[in-house]
């Protein structure tokens, strides 16, 4: 079973609606991410969680919302998707050397 | 701000053959440097990470070096293969991002062929 998963792998929305990207890890870290990777932009940091009260806004964070339910569970929210999310995007999670990466979340918004 | 800068964007070589991919990043008050692999459809796998005290790291076929100093750092491949065929991340880790947040360059996409 992989370390790091990311639910749903793909997902096609409609401008205005609301959906919820979840990533969970079995690897007992305390630290996770959530990244956007754009063609020709690299990866960005979104938001990120030292443990399940820190929260912490990344690179890009507006329009988007995190809940760390536990710490293998950190999910992403779009409250309004709007076409320009349109995106692959990483859940990470490390323990504070190297970071282990989930296998992404292709998102379409119309 | 830190950048982080690839070279070249897309690479294509004969199988066989040796390689060097470059990372170029601003600020060279970096805690470490990692190098990525990117397979389509999947996620990012480590290849090495090189600490900002070290000079280089080695994995197999595969050696990166890091001159902080000048703000740079190779990945070198040696003897290709056609399953090396991928996209390679350059990530840094700098001090003024705050506790172990990485900045990626936007990758190398290597293609070797048969």
């Amino acid at each position: 079973d992989a370390d790091v998963t990311q639910t749903p792998r793909n997902r096609i929305t409609k401008t205005g609606k609301r959906i919820m990207l979840e990533c969970s890890q079995t690897k007992g870290h305390d630290r996770m991410y959530w990244y956007r990777q754009d063609p020709g932009l690299g990866l960005r940091l979104i938001y990120y969680s030292f443990d399940v009260k820190d929260i912490n806004k990344g690179e890009i964070s507006d329009g988007y919302s995190v809940s760390r339910q536990a710490q293998a569970k950190f999910s992403l929210s779009l409250e309004s998707a709007i076409p320009n999310q349109t995106a692959l995007y990483f859940c990470a999670t490390s323990s504070g050397v190297t970071q282990y990466f989930g296998p992404g979340t292709r998102l379409l918004v119309l | 701000k830190q950048e982080v800068t690839q070279i070249p964007a897309a690479l294509s070589v004969p199988e066989g053959e040796n390689l060097v991919l470059n990372c170029s990043f601003t600020d060279s008050a970096i805690y470490n440097l990692q190098w990525f692999r990117q397979d389509p459809g999947k996620g990012l796998t480590s290849l090495l990470l090189i600490q900002s005290s070290q000079r280089e790291q080695t994995s197999g076929r595969l050696n990166a070096s890091l001159d902080k100093s000048s703000g740079r750092s190779t990945l070198y491949i040696a003897a290709s293969q056609p399953g090396d065929s991928a996209t390679y991340l350059c990530a840094v880790n700098y001090s003024g991002a705050g506790s172990y947040q990485l900045t990626f360059g936007k990758g190398t996409k290597l293609s070797v062929i048969p």
